[in-house]
Formats: C-alpha cells, structure tokens, sequence
C-alpha cells in the first residue's frame, strides 16, 4: 500500500523568507508526486509533480519541489515567500499504472503554511 | 477552458434523507475520481471511472455510497439514508486517460455536505 507523511500540521515563515514544506512517501515501485494547494473554500489546484527525470522540478508560482529517492521525500521549496502564499499544501502520490496499481491519489494529511508579513 | 464544476456548492439535509451531488468534468478527460474530505479523516478516494470500464468502487465506505457516470461525462454521487458521519466536503476530480497527462488530476470546488 502507498502512504504519505507531511510531518509538519502547520509552517510559519516571515515574507521573503525561503519556505519549505516537507513530504515523505511509501510506495512499491516508483513514485509519481504531486502538490496541490488549497485556499479557504476552494478545491484543491495543481503545483507541480514528479514523474521521472530530473529531480528538481518547476511548478506554478514560483514553487519548486525536489525528488529524492533515497530519502524517499519530495519537499515543497519556494525561495522567497509571499503572503498570498499562505494556504493547505497537500503532498500526493500514485504509482505507475503498469504496476496495476489503482489511479487515484494518496494524500498526506496536509501542511497549513502561513506567511507572516 | 472550463474546469470541473460540481452542484450544489453546499447541501444542508436531515439525517436519514438521501442527497445527490454532481460532477462535470473537464471537456474531453475520460478519467473521473471522487473523494472526500472531512476533518480527521484527511482526503479519501471514494471511487474512480474510466471511459466505459467498470468503476473502481474500493474507496467507497459503505453501500449506502454509490455513484454513475452517464454517457462518460456527468457523473452523480448519491448517499442513501445520510448519517452525521457523513458530513465533509465531497471533491470531485478529472484527468486525461492516456498519456503523460493524465498523471495530474484537476479537482473541482467542492460541494459541502451538511447532516444535522
């Protein structure tokens, strides 16, 4: 079975600070991950994800996440935070359907991350 | 283009009534999931569609859950004789069948499902 750690219910960061939201995952095989984002009665809206390749990679708003298969983690890094930044980040994984494994997502439990002006 | 639309946006209903929600996916994805998200319980898969496959209802916690998918487009969740338990916020979510693409699943709003 999958699962997904965030470890950190809630992240402060001063605005302009760098910001990082942690992830960590279990899976057979490997990984496709995702971020989302969700603010305040709102769905959830994709950031990025990981499918292969290169282990940085560049989503929306500037946000960043780096794939690390030893550690078995995928953190959620912005260099420079902004207010509007502020919201529910969900970390996400599924497998590779050839494994026969089921499509949806696994989601961690989510990070509340609040930048303070 | 549009994105996933889902109705209501929220559901007041008495306990032991029955509710339906809807879903419309995006244009042209064949793939569509539902999940639910309450407090303590995090984001759950309820059950996923694909084109004209047999569901995959796995996530589905008891048959009073049950949902279709007409015409691969529309499709309604229905939750007979409601308990308070089942009070959350229902997501509904599409993607791409094939290809890179349909990795990244693009939710909806949400409907908020209240049971007093």
């Amino acid at each position: 079975a999958q699962s997904v750690a965030q470890p950190e219910d809630q992240v402060n960061v001063a605005e302009g600070n760098p910001l990082t939201v942690k992830c960590t995952y279990s899976v057979s095989g490997n990984p496709y991950l995702f971020w989302y984002v969700q603010y305040p009665n709102r769905g959830l809206q994709f950031l990025l994800k990981y499918i292969t390749g290169d282990n940085l990679v560049k989503g929306s708003y500037g946000f960043e996440a780096e794939f690390n298969k030893s550690q078995t983690s995928f953190h959620l890094k912005k260099p420079s935070a902004l207010v509007s930044d502020s919201a529910l980040y969900f970390c996400a994984v599924r497998v590779p359907i050839s494994s026969g494994s089921a499509r949806q997502l696994t989601f961690g439990s989510g990070t509340q991350l609040t930048v303070l002006p | 283009g549009a994105g996933v639309s889902q109705s209501p946006s929220n559901k007041v209903t008495e306990k032991g009534k029955d509710v339906e929600l809807r879903c419309d996916p995006i244009s042209g994805h064949t793939a569509l999931y539902w999940y639910r998200q309450s407090l303590g319980q995090g984001l759950e898969f309820l059950i996923y569609f694909q084109g004209n496959s047999a569901p995959d209802k796995s996530g589905l916690p008891s048959d009073r859950f049950s949902a279709e998918r007409t015409g691969g487009s529309v499709s309604t969740l229905t939750i007979q004789r409601t308990q308070q338990e089942d009070s959350a916020v229902y997501l509904c979510a599409s993607s791409l069948g094939t290809g890179a693409s349909s990795y990244e699943q693009y939710f909806g709003p949400g409907t908020r499902l209240t049971v007093t």
